[in-house]
């Protein structure tokens, strides 16, 4: 399996509620990233995890809160968000920690209403 | 902060021509840099990349230089085809998982 997978593909939710957006990737990869996107715009990086441990959070809300169960799944769990939030949320796996290529999951589209 | 300034934010150019999109970055201990195609809709998929011990790399009709001494590299795609249009991002890393990405550029390959 050489891909990153992400589900769901869409979510709509209220700014009351609480979802979970789930990425897995089965390619041994022991680092792993949660990326916001904005229509035209760059990624932004989140999260990064290495080897199942929190090693960057990029002074995110904490309203967005990851979790990494183990080497091949991440979560991102959301609560309380804005419309502002609402993005394209992109999750990346590299093989190591180090300066190597990410590969991204295909994305969630979140809409906050 | 470190930063990537990236250029033209949109080119046309007619099918066969080629394309340049060129990229600057701040931090002089970059030393990854990879370029990045996202189509409408899609994920970002890494094209080709390079890293500084080597000044230029080549894959069939796509080609990435890089100018330590200057902070810049460029994308270069000769013979462009139809479904060369996407958004390219470059990008520098220069710490374990951080990659910093430029702002984009829209390349639209008029037939």
């Amino acid at each position: 399996d050489t891909e990153v997978t992400q589900t769901p593909k869409h979510l709509v939710m209220g700014m009351t509620n609480k979802k979970s957006l789930k990425c897995e990737q089965h390619m041994g990869h022991r680092a792993m990233y949660w990326y916001k996107q904005k229509a035209k715009k760059p990624p932004e990086l989140m999260f990064v995890y290495s080897y199942e441990k929190l090693s960057i959070n990029e002074s995110v809300p904490s309203r967005f809160s990851p979790e990494c169960p183990n080497s091949s799944l991440l979560n991102l769990h959301l609560h309380a968000l804005q419309p502002e939030d609402s993005a394209l949320y992109l999750c990346a796996s590299s093989h190591g920690a180090g300066q190597e290529t990410q590969y991204f999951g295909p994305g969630t589209r979140l809409l906050v209403l | 902060g470190e930063n990537v300034e990236q250029h033209p934010s949109t080119l046309s150019v007619q099918e066969g021509d080629s394309a340049v999109i060129k990229c600057t970055y701040s931090d002089s201990a970059s030393n990854y840099f990879p370029w990045y195609k996202q189509e409408l809709g899609k994920r970002p998929q890494l094209i080709i990349d390079i890293r500084s011990n080597v000044g230029e790399k080549k894959d069939q009709r796509i080609a990435v230089t890089l100018n330590k001494t200057a902070k810049h590299f460029s994308l270069h795609i000769t013979e462009t085809q139809p479904e060369d249009s996407a958004v390219y991002f470059c990008a520098a890393s220069s710490s374990a998982s951080k990659i910093i990405f430029g702002s984009g550029t829209r390349l639209s390959i008029r037939p």
